[in-house]
């Protein structure tokens, strides 16, 4: 089955810790995206890459890092920096040249 | 004010019903224009997807673009309880250095009571 995989599903962080988050897709898509959702918040983008070894900041990307060393993979690392991590991560792919993204399950993240 | 503005609700309606979802936007260079649907605790799911104006059917949602108003409509008909969830609206201009980005809507949440 074709899809985005991210993991783990619920993740609980001391304050003061990096800490990364998977995603990976087997769909062949060349673009791939991190967006972060709080309650009563539409997504709001972090990162995002169109190819392989190149990605650019999004809207919110201080205290976040990413790496896109493959295409079906797209890690985030959500390090120290960040004010308030806690938040459900999403993360997305779609094809070349298209606009409608496809999003994984989600990863909820809780810093103590 | 932001790009993108959508009615957080919640809305409440019983089952058969028809639900009008709706979003305004300022941006005049969007040109594609998306629904998502979200259940609690889930990723977003690809409802519909229109190109421009006009409107867009896919069995009970009907999607419609108005550009010279800057809104655009998600109509539910025959509403069931397992349409309740979050409804996301996003758009997207046509390239440029914006070219993939999609600004969302911050969604309405919809009930469907039996």
């Amino acid at each position: 089955d074709g899809g985005i995989t991210q993991s783990p599903k619920y993740l609980f962080r001391k304050e003061g810790q990096n800490v990364t988050l998977s995603c990976e897709q087997n769909l062949n898509h060349d673009a791939m995206y991190w967006y972060r959702q709080d309650p009563g918040q539409g997504l709001r983008l972090i990162y995002y890459s169109q190819i392989v070894n190149d990605f650019q900041k999004g809207d919110i990307a201080e205290g976040y890092s990413v790496s896109r060393e493959k295409k079906e993979s797209f890690p985030l690392t959500v390090t120290s920096a960040q004010k308030n991590p806690t938040a459900f991560y999403l993360c997305a792919s779609s094809p070349r040249w298209a606009y409608e993204q496809y999003f994984g399950p989600g990863t909820r993240l809780t810093v103590t | 004010q932001k790009e993108v503005e959508q009615d957080p609700g919640p809305l409440s309606v019983p089952e058969g019903a028809i639900v009008s979802l709706n979003c305004t936007y300022s941006n005049s260079a969007f040109q594609y224009f998306m629904w998502y649907r979200q259940y609690s605790r889930k990723g977003p799911e690809l409802l519909m997807y229109t190109y421009s104006s006009g409107n867009k059917e896919d069995g009970r949602f009907t999607a419609q673009v108005d550009k010279s108003s800057k809104y655009i409509s998600l109509f539910i008909r025959d509403s069931q309880p397992s349409d309740s969830a979050t409804y996301l609206c996003a758009m997207s201009d046509a390239g440029g250095t914006s070219y993939g980005k999609l600004t969302f809507g911050q969604g309405t949440i919809l009930t469907v009571h039996p």
